[in-house]
């Protein structure tokens, strides 16, 4: 079946722009995962979907980032007045379920560059 | 919070020759442990996770991992490397075993010679 699908693939924007990553989990899968990687470093934790709701939003690094999933499924994520800093590799990941060692499947990822 | 360090931002190794990749991890109680491959321009992917059954972990493409409690640690290793494994390795814990939240190492770049 169809994994994790990311979209854009590659994002470029200038800085002080708006920028939406969207990332469609796989079917069926009802917790939902946002990570940033940047150069050189591992995926670090942004925010948790349960469902509709965020359970956990505690590593997004400022309030220009938001995400939303309205419907449980489809996510976005949401960078206003993007930033130099904000470059890098968002990777979004779904599992069946939340809670113990339960796979994440991971998309492939959107590499935003900020000009 | 949970942590994980791996050594060695690359490791380089002859086709062939055993392939260890080195984790360690800091934790009050014991974690879930996992690593995942990511090849260029690829999402990341699971090889094998720990989840307190037995020890030594065997994963995908004849990869396995032990876990040692006395030491920490939760290196990862192959007999026997070939050039389809030069990849970037990442080990990573479970940082909230309420929501599967994953922390990450930095990453071992992984580079095979003929």
């Amino acid at each position: 079946g169809a994994g994790v699908s990311q979209t854009p693939s590659n994002k470029v924007t200038e800085k002080g722009k708006y920028v939406e990553l969207r990332c469609d989990p796989i079917s069926g899968h009802t917790a939902l995962y946002w990570y940033r990687q940047s150069l050189g470093q591992g995926p670090e934790f942004l925010i948790y979907f349960q469902g509709t709701g965020a359970a956990d939003d505690s590593g997004l690094p400022n309030d220009r980032f938001f995400a939303v999933r309205p419907e449980g499924s489809v996510s976005t994520l949401k960078i206003q007045r993007t930033e130099r800093g904000d470059s890098a590799v968002y990777l979004c990941a779904s599992s069946a379920t939340s809670g113990g060692p339960n796979e994440q499947f991971f998309g492939p990822g959107t590499r935003l560059t900020v000009l | 919070a949970q942590s994980v360090t791996q050594l060695g931002s690359h490791v380089s190794v002859s086709e062939g020759a055993l392939v260890l990749l080195r984790c360690n991890y800091s934790s009050s109680v014991p974690p879930y442990l996992f690593w995942y491959v990511q090849y260029p321009n690829q999402g990341l992917q699971l090889l094998l996770k720990y989840t307190s059954a037995a020890t030594l972990v065997k994963g995908i493409n004849g990869f396995e991992a032990e876990f040692k409690k006395s030491e920490t640690s939760f290196h990862l290793t192959k007999p026997s490397a070939h050039m389809s494994d030069a990849a970037e390795y990442f080990c990573a814990v479970i940082e909230n075993s309420g929501y599967s939240t994953l922390t990450f190492g930095k990453g071992t770049m992984l580079l095979v010679s003929p």
